[in-house]
């Protein structure tokens, strides 16, 4: 286990809603990433929060956001679910001092 | 852009035997990371290794042993004797190298190679 954990394991939406999906990272890990991997394909960065501020973004959507909280725990949050948006939501931690980040299980998100 | 190719989809080969998989990228960076992870049904990515783009040695680790060849922008990823426990999908990724960013990178993965050890 790499002690990064996410909320809930999976979700069920309706096209148009809004999802809130949240990552606690590892102790001592200042920078979190959310990656998008939708099936049978590989995570695609969505962005990344460095004590608070995020620190880079790949090619989503404004309706894609996220938070960074002073314990370093994260939230993604999406507006206006499409159906596309159907995918599983990882987070990854990290310190910034060891050859890799830490990844979580995931989140199941399936829009109907 | 960056870019990661896993041309092979699928792979099934029958427990003990080696199997490779492969991995082709793009980048228009001189200094760059690749890495290896593995993603079990539960989920989680795992991490196997990482790479500098300076760094062209051979890497063994037990089972596993990576062939990394700039030349052919190549970092493909050896299993020897293979083993139930290896069945999973296997990503291929690669970053661009940024000094304060160790560890942080921001990750281009490839689709990812599904293998499956037949007992």
């Amino acid at each position: 286990e790499t002690g990064v954990t996410q909320s809930p394991t999976h979700l069920i939406k309706t096209r148009g809603q809004q999802v809130t999906l949240r990552c606690s990272s590892q102790s001592g890990h200042n920078t979190v990433s959310w990656y998008q991997q939708a099936l049978g394909q590989g995570p695609q960065f969505i962005f990344q929060y460095y004590r608070e501020e995020e620190n880079g973004r790949g090619n989503f959507p404004p309706r894609f956001s996220g938070l960074q909280f002073p314990n370093y725990s994260s939230e993604l949050n999406v507006n206006a679910l499409e159906l596309d948006d159907s995918a599983l939501y990882l987070c990854a931690s990290s310190s910034g001092t060891e050859e890799t980040q830490y990844f979580g299980p995931g989140t199941r998100l399936l829009v109907l | 852009a960056q870019k990661v190719t896993q041309a092979q989809t699928e792979i099934s080969v029958v427990e003990k035997e080696d199997v490779t998989l492969d991995c082709v990228y793009e980048t228009r960076d001189t200094t760059y990371y690749l890495f290896w992870y593995k993603q079990p049904p539960s989920g989680e990515l795992v991490f196997l290794i990482r790479r500098n783009s300076f760094d062209e040695q051979n890497e063994i680790s037990g089972r596993y042993s990576w062939n990394f060849q700039k030349s052919t922008s190549s970092f493909n990823f050896t299993i020897t004797a293979s083993q139930v426990v290896d069945s999973a999908v296997y990503f291929c990724a690669l970053s661009e190298a940024s000094g304060s960013n160790f560890g942080n990178e921001k990750l281009t993965f490839g689709t990812g190679t599904r293998l499956t050890i037949i007992p």
